[in-house]
């Protein structure tokens, strides 16, 4: 099956740790993305990909890291400098251009003790 | 920002109304979309209408554009209980490499 994984879906943190999001897909497609979700909030970008060996900031990057050293892989690092890290994320990828949907993988909560 | 903002926050209906949720946005788009969320999971995408487009049907879904006014609607007919969800608008620029803007959300709750 064609899609986007990520792990774990549940995750906890102690303040001052840093942890890494997985994020792996199977759809070839070249451009990745990360967002964060608070509660009743909508979907605020932290980093985005549109090419290996390629990474842009989105509008919250700051405590966060990724790297692209593979296509199918977009792994996000939540440092121990974000000051508050618990939230939903969410993984996304799609062919990169104008007028192309994006495909979502199920999230990963963060909960930081 | 382009963000999207929808209307209302909150939708409460019961099963086989029609519910509508509204867009709006700030800049000059090439498309938006609309996602749905299921509590706890990622978007799924629903339906995109380009700038050109001013109305697009699938299913039950109905949405249109107005590209004068920044505004978006989405109209869900005959609802049903699995459409309790949170429906979000994206848009997306003019640029060739430009990313999806996303609104808040409407939380919609169809109860049977």
């Amino acid at each position: 099956d064609g899609g986007i994984t990520q792990s774990p879906k549940y995750l906890f943190r102690k303040e001052g740790q840093n942890v890494t999001l997985s994020c792996e897909q199977n759809l070839n497609h070249d451009a990745m993305y990360w967002y964060r979700q608070d509660p009743g909030q909508g979907l605020r970008l932290i980093y985005y990909s549109q090419i290996v060996n390629d990474f842009q900031k989105g509008d919250i990057a700051e405590g966060y890291s990724v790297s692209r050293e593979k296509k199918e892989s977009f792994p996000l690092t939540v440092t121990s400098a974000q000051k508050n890290p618990t939230a939903f994320y969410l993984c996304a990828s799609r062919t990169p251009g104008l007028g192309h949907e994006q495909f979502f993988g199920p999230g990963t909560r963060l909960t930081v003790l | 920002s382009q963000q999207g903002e929808e209307d209302p926050q909150a939708l409460s209906i019961q099963e086989g109304e029609n519910a509508t949720m509204n867009c709006s946005y700030k800049t000059s788009i090439n498309n938006l979309q609309w996602y749905r969320q299921n509590s706890g999971r990622g978007l799924v995408h629903l339906i995109l209408i380009r700038s050109n487009e001013r109305e697009k049907h699938s299913g039950r879904l109905r949405v249109t554009l107005d590209t004068s006014k920044k505004s978006s609607s989405l109209l869900i007919t005959a609802s049903r209980a699995a459409d309790t969800a949170s429906y979000f608008c994206a848009t997306d620029g003019k640029s060739g490499y430009s990313t999806l803007t996303f609104g808040k959300g409407t939380m919609l709750l169809v109860s049977p």
